[in-house]
């Protein structure tokens, strides 16, 4: 089973969709969870950090169940910029090594 | 932009050669980690350092190995390179002591014919 793994895609949405992303991690111990974009052929960077309590940047919210062992991300009124790759990511129990998920390709259409 | 920068951006060896990738971390960062990123796939972690010492390392064989310098500027060597290390090589770097964000470098873009 991998460490980290998220919904398959592409998803293909018109501009104004909702969206919502799930994916799913293995080790309990996890401590910290982020969600990552990533552009065509450009580093990750980091798109938001994910609390035990839910937390919204915008158009995005992001949603951690500890128990479940379970983060989402959703983007509403969906925008063509908001095509790209999204990377579940969660921090191994030891330092900052990052396990990726091996994301979610998000198209957004005109 | 990061402020961390990597050099090759691209090059293109052949099986059994040796390749030196380098990063250089973003200002005020201690540590460095080196993920392989491979087509259609999320990066995977090779190995972090932390004041010149390795400090975590992922599944990847011996001949993957690395370096960190006292300005904190690191190398990745690979030995004895097979086809399927042709992948996207990624640096990141962060203040240990700070949980949270990795700035990654846009990556070396490494093809093994």
């Amino acid at each position: 089973r991998k460490e980290v793994e998220q919904d398959p895609g592409p998803f293909n949405v018109p501009e104004g969709a909702t969206v919502a992303f799930n994916c799913t991690y293995s080790n309990s111990a996890s401590q910290s969870f982020f969600w990552y974009r990533q552009d065509c052929r450009k580093e990750p960077k980091l798109l938001m950090s994910v609390y035990s309590s839910g937390n919204e940047d915008g158009r995005f919210t992001a949603q951690l169940n500890r128990a479940s062992q379970y983060i989402s991300l959703l983007i509403r009124d969906s925008k063509l910029s908001d095509s790209a790759t999204y990377l579940c990511v969660v921090n191994a129990e030891y330092g900052n090594k990052l396990v990726f998920g091996a994301g979610t390709i998000l198209r957004v259409k005109s | 932009e990061t402020g961390v920068t990597q050099s090759p951006t691209h090059l293109i060896k052949t099986r059994g050669q040796q390749v030196t990738l380098r990063c250089s971390s973003q200002s005020g960062h201690n540590t460095v980690s080196w993920y392989q990123q491979a087509l259609g796939q999320g990066p995977q972690f090779i190995f972090q350092y932390y004041r010149e010492e390795e400090n975590g390392r992922g599944n990847f064989p011996p001949r993957f190995s690395g370096l960190q310098f006292p300005n904190y500027s690191s190398e990745l060597n690979v030995n004895a390179l097979e086809l399927d290390d042709s992948a996207l090589y990624l640096c990141a770097s962060n203040q240990r002591e700070l949980t949270g964000e990795l700035f990654f470098g846009e990556g070396s873009r490494l093809t093994v014919l």
